[in-house]
């Protein structure tokens, strides 16, 4: 029972690009959803997190985009560059509990 | 270094063999998880403490699997009898409590575990 998904499961592109993810989620009762970036050989480190009380949280160049109603948020990555190469995980959960539900993860690779 | 530490980094066993995991959280934080990965999938939830308290254990923890974190400080994961299905990434994270914690869930780098 897959409660978060995640869409494309790869990407590629251009330096300079925007690298746009996906994911929908299926537990109304989340309220908390965070974007992790993993490179190979490390553990998963917190990105950009949103809570549903906003559409829109931008730090630098990452953003989240929410949609409550469709229950779906995605990450867009502006200018991206070769070093955002990795893997990012969607995630979410319900506050009162604190455990993460992942998607299956995209692997973005930015072209030079 | 502050981080989330996990030993050993890699490990690998034969199978019917029992294997021990250990993690050092970040020392103020007072709640600490185990996810298992495998590859291509993303972290799964195995068990979290708050303090020295397992408060909750998911499905995926079968019996063969036990987690301690004995005075609330570092933590165990053993699995006895491995199987070959038992062969993934484990990671363990720390947090604070509430919205703290989340917004400073902090993983290590893991301990991948190969069994043969």
């Amino acid at each position: 029972q897959q409660q978060v998904k995640q869409s494309p499961q790869s990407l590629i592109v251009q330096k300079g690009g925007i690298s746009i993810i996906n994911c929908a989620y299926e537990n109304t009762a989340f309220d908390y959803f965070p974007w992790y970036q993993q490179f190979p050989g490390k553990g998963p480190a917190l990105l950009i997190a949103i809570r549903p009380d906003v559409s829109e949280k931008k730090e630098g160049r990452f953003t989240i985009s929410f949609n409550k109603s469709a229950k779906q948020f995605s990450l867009h990555i502006m200018d991206s560059q070769p070093g955002d190469s990795a893997t990012y995980f969607c995630a979410s959960s319900n506050s009162g509990y604190s455990t993460l539900t992942f998607g299956k993860g995209t692997m973005l690779l930015v072209s030079p | 270094d502050t981080g989330v530490s996990q030993d050993p980094r890699h490990k690998i066993t034969k199978r019917g063999q029992n294997v021990t995991f250990r993690c050092d959280p970040i020392s103020e934080h007072n709640r600490l998880y185990w996810y298992r990965q495998t590859l291509g999938q993303g972290p799964e939830f195995l068990t979290y403490f708050q303090n020295e308290a397992q408060l909750e254990k998911s499905r995926l923890l079968s019996d063969r699997f036990s987690a301690e974190r004995p005075k609330g400080s570092f933590s165990t994961l053993e699995i006895q009898r491995t199987e070959q299905g038992d062969s993934a990434m484990y990671l363990c994270a720390s947090s604070l409590n509430g919205d703290r914690g989340l917004y400073g869930y902090t993983f290590g780098s893991g301990t991948r575990l190969t069994v043969v």
